[in-house]
């Protein structure tokens, strides 16, 4: 258990409405991640944050935006929702150890877009 | 750029079976695999990683060896259970890398059957 924890859990919202989803970790870790996982596809890097106020693009970012003013916050906003992010979306942290660092994952937060 | 790619599933297999599911990657640095499980419901563990070529991850009586030569890193386990069931996803990350970013394969998804 890395000590990370998403909020909400489950969400519904409508098309075109603002929707933020939370990751809080306890840790201390520099690095936290956020990743959508989609049938096919496996997980995909939304963003990523390597420190307090230093974020930068994944593999599929468009549509997001993220925040991160303290170290154990990370926060992910979808502008304005759409149908195809409908996904469940997992926030990660990095943490070193034998071999090299490791990635941790959270509970997840299933999003649904209608 | 680097990839991953898995067998597709569905793998069904009855208890106490053999199991093997391919992973092979493709990436330009010398990277760090990884086996993450995902029980029904729940968040991505990790199950077992390695760091460098001929090295062997193991945990919960499954295995993988990076092979470098034949860049791949299948999971065995010689008896299943109906615990197993679950989706299996390979990873690899460049621990060369500033980043650490994990490229997923598209997931397994084992049914052990009784």
């Amino acid at each position: 258990d890395a000590g990370i924890t998403q909020s909400p859990r489950h969400k519904v919202t409508e098309t075109g409405t603002p929707v933020t989803l939370r990751c809080h970790q306890t840790e201390n870790h520099r690095y936290m991640y956020w990743y959508r996982q989609d049938p096919g596809h496996g997980l995909r890097l939304i963003h990523y944050s390597y420190g307090v106020k230093d974020t930068d693009k994944g593999e599929v970012s468009d549509g997001y935006s993220v925040s991160r003013s303290k170290t154990e916050d990370f926060l992910l906003t979808l502008e304005s929702a759409t149908s195809s992010q409908t996904s469940v979306y997992f926030c990660a942290i990095s943490a070193a150890g034998t071999g090299g660092e490791t990635q941790y994952f959270g509970p997840g937060t299933r999003l649904l877009v209608l | 750029g680097d990839s991953v790619t898995q067998m597709e599933g569905p793998v069904t297999l009855s208890e106490e079976a053999f199991l093997t599911i391919n992973c092979t990657y493709t990436a330009t640095g010398y990277p760090s695999l990884f086996w993450y499980v995902q029980y029904p419901g729940e968040g991505l563990q990790l199950l077992l990683k390695a760091t460098k070529a001929d090295d062997k991850g193991s945990n919960k009586g499954f295995e993988a060896t990076y092979r470098k030569e034949t860049t791949s890193f299948h999971l065995e386990k010689g008896s299943v259970q109906v615990s197993d069931s679950a989706v299996y996803f390979c990873a690899l990350s460049d621990q060369g890398g500033a980043t650490n970013k994990l490229i997923f394969g598209t997931g397994t998804l084992l049914a052990v059957q009784p």
